[in-house]
Formats: structure tokens, C-alpha cells, sequence
């Protein structure tokens, strides 16, 4: 059973446009929000992480809006960039076990 | 450079044959992982380590086996008990034993049955 559903399965931007991703999630027995990047032939790297008890984080150009009472969370990607070019994949960790929960994976190109 | 070594690269497995994958670290992390990549889904647990000689069942751990005789090293075997071994398969390590966080990937290997 999908617990992280993750869209949209594939995004086409210009560069110096806005990437969003969003994550939804059904189990509120999540404490944790990862998003992971990964470049085709390598493993994902932990790109931005945002835990539930702050509705929004920023690092760079990356953000992670968190709206925990509608059980979803986005990446925002802003001044997209060719290098963005990748797979993104949201995760929620479930904090009795422990255990990442990963979405479906959303593939990024950005076009210049 | 500290890191996760994966090895082979590519691996391509006959009918009936087991097969291990490699997996090493030098960060010194307590905790590792082997995850499952499949096209369009995302990925799977499908055993980990969070001390050396001790390991628990993932999500998909059926015709999968480990070992963790050291501290840097995780291998997996495919076993012929794995009906459908294709896949990405990717070894994680992170430095807080249970918590999953900060996850730090090595290149994967591709395997594929002949």
C-alpha cells in the first residue's frame, strides 16, 4: 500500500522557471520529510529535509512548503536550471519504526 | 574520499544462480542498508544494519540474505528464490543507528537476469 503519493511522475520546465513537486501522505505517524535527488546512473543524495513542526524551509533555491493539516507537503525549485535535470523522490519516516517511505520518484528536465 | 563503493556496476544473473552484490563504506557510519529500485516506483527496503552482526527484515525481504561480519561491509545475495531480481539495487549507511536520516547512497548496481 502507497502511503507517500508523489506527482507529478514527470515535469518539463524552461530554465529560470519555477519546479514544484507535491508529496501527499495518508499516515500521521510521520516525523520526518526528506527529499532526495538522484542523477540517472547514480544514487539519490539528500538534497532538503523538513520536519512537522515548521511549515517551510529554504536552502538555496530549494524550499519545502509543509501544510501538515492537509497531509502534503512540495518542493519548489526556483530559477530552474539544466543541472536540476534528475529524478526527485519525497519520503516520510514513520517514527515508531523508523523506516523511510519513499513516493514514486518525479523526473525533472529543464529545458534552456 | 569517504564514501559507498558498490560493485559490480552492472550484474547479470543466469536461472537458478545466486549472486552478491557488494557493498562497502569508509564514512564510518553504524547503520546500512540495501534498497530496491524498480522504473516508475520508488524505493524499497529491503534489509539494513544498525551494528555489526545484527540485521533486520525490510519491506521485500524474500530471496534476499546479508551478512555484517564488519563494520564497512554489507553485502546482499540474490537469491534463486528471488523470481524477479531486475532491478536497481542501491546500499545506503547513515550515522544514527534506527533513524534513517540523512541517507547517504552509493552508485548502485544494475542486475538482470540472462
Amino acid at each position: 500500500q502507497q502511503q507517500v503519493k508523489q506527482s507529478p511522475q514527470s515535469l518539463i520546465v524552461q530554465k529560470g522557471g519555477i519546479s514544484i513537486i507535491n508529496c501527499a501522505y495518508e499516515n500521521t505517524a510521520f516525523d520526518y520529510f526528506p527529499w532526495y535527488q538522484q542523477f540517472p546512473g547514480k544514487g539519490p543524495a539528500l538534497l532538503i529535509a523538513i520536519r512537522p513542526d515548521v511549515s517551510e524551509k529554504k536552502e538555496g533555491r530549494f524550499t519545502i512548503s509543509f501544510n501538515k493539516s492537509a497531509k502534503q507537503f512540495s518542493l519548489h525549485i526556483m530559477d530552474s536550471q539544466p543541472g536540476d535535470s534528475a529524478t526527485y523522490f519525497c519520503a516520510a519516516r514513520h517514527y515508531n519504526t523508523d523506516k523511510l517511505i519513499f513516493g514514486t520518484g518525479t523526473r525533472l528536465q529543464v529545458f534552456p | 574520499d569517504g564514501g559507498i563503493t558498490q560493485s559490480p556496476k552492472y550484474l547479470f544473473r543466469k536461472e537458478g544462480q545466486n549472486v552478491t552484490l557488494s557493498c562497502e563504506q569508509n564514512l564510518n557510519h553504524d547503520a546500512m542498508y540495501w534498497y530496491r529500485q524498480d522504473p516508475g516506483q520508488g524505493l524499497r527496503l529491503i534489509y539494513y544494519s544498525q551494528i555489526v552482526n545484527d540485521f533486520q527484515k525490510g519491506d521485500i525481504a524474500e530471496g534476499y540474505s546479508v551478512s555484517r561480519e564488519k563494520k564497512e561491509s554489507f553485502p546482499l545475495t540474490v537469491t534463486s528464490a528471488q523470481k524477479n531480481p531486475t532491478a536497481f539495487y542501491l546500499c545506503a549507511s547513515s550515522t544514527t543507528p534506527g533513524g534513517f536520516e540523512k541517507l547517504f547512497f552509493g552508485s548502485g548496481t544494475q542486475l538482470s537476469v540472462l
